[in-house]
């Protein structure tokens, strides 16, 4: 187990709507990204929170965004639903320190119709 | 060219097989190198974490790291149909920041057949 919990498993939205994913890990996990899978592809990052501040960014725009709370949860908000956000969302802690592996919660299913 | 190549497959092996995974990268300033296993509608699973070139091993499974040639490799002994999954390739820069982030490959779908 990674100690890295994500809710809700499966979401379904139509295109304009708003929506919230959440994640949990345990402490001393105080980074987090959160990244894209597309069926058939690997993950892409979105963005990574420390200390609950954004500190990198990949090639997504504005309408994603996110949170990291003091209690190590953390969210991604994406406004303005569209068709291409249907993916799997990954959260992925690192433990603190200089080690840079990165360890996954299961995932959230979203399809947006 | 994409930062990381990775074979998709599908790569069907016989049970016992010794399966041969591999990823070639353009950016010389990966120093992180790792491999995790998907299994269908679930998150990545890490398996073996390599810091710079050399070798890695962990009971059947062998992680290589070339970067002269910027290739990596994943050697799974004594395939077990257990292995069947997708396997990914990942990689950074280093810590911190847009560099700590991971660069993945597409993943090779593996299936091992009893």
């Amino acid at each position: 187990e990674t100690g890295v919990t994500q809710s809700p498993t499966h979401l379904i939205k139509t295109r304009g709507q708003q929506v919230t994913l959440r994640c949990s890990s345990q402490s001393g996990h105080n980074t987090v990204s959160w990244y894209q899978q597309a069926l058939g592809q690997g993950p892409q990052f979105i963005f990574q929170y420390y200390r609950e501040e954004e500190n990198g960014r990949g090639n997504f725009p504005p309408r994603f965004s996110g949170l990291q709370f003091p209690n190590y949860s953390s969210e991604l908000n994406v406004n303005a639903l569209e068709l291409d956000d249907s993916a799997l969302y990954l959260c992925a802690c690192r433990p603190g320190g200089l080690q840079e592996t990165q360890y996954f919660g299961p995932g959230t299913r979203l399809l947006v119709l | 060219q994409k930062e990381v190549e990775q074979d998709p497959g599908p790569l069907s092996v016989p049970e016992g097989a010794i399966v041969s995974l591999n990823c070639t990268y353009s950016n010389s300033a990966f120093q992180y190198f790792m491999w995790y296993r998907q299994y269908s509608r679930k998150g990545p699973e890490l398996l073996m974490y390599t810091y710079s070139s050399g070798n890695k091993e962990d009971g059947r499974f062998t992680a290589q790291v070339d970067k002269s040639s910027k290739y990596i490799s994943l050697f799974i002994r004594d395939s077990q149909p257990s292995d069947s999954a997708t396997y990914l390739c990942a990689m950074s820069a280093g810590y911190g920041g847009s560099q700590g982030n991971l660069i993945f490959g597409k993943g090779t779908k593996l299936s091992v057949k009893p």
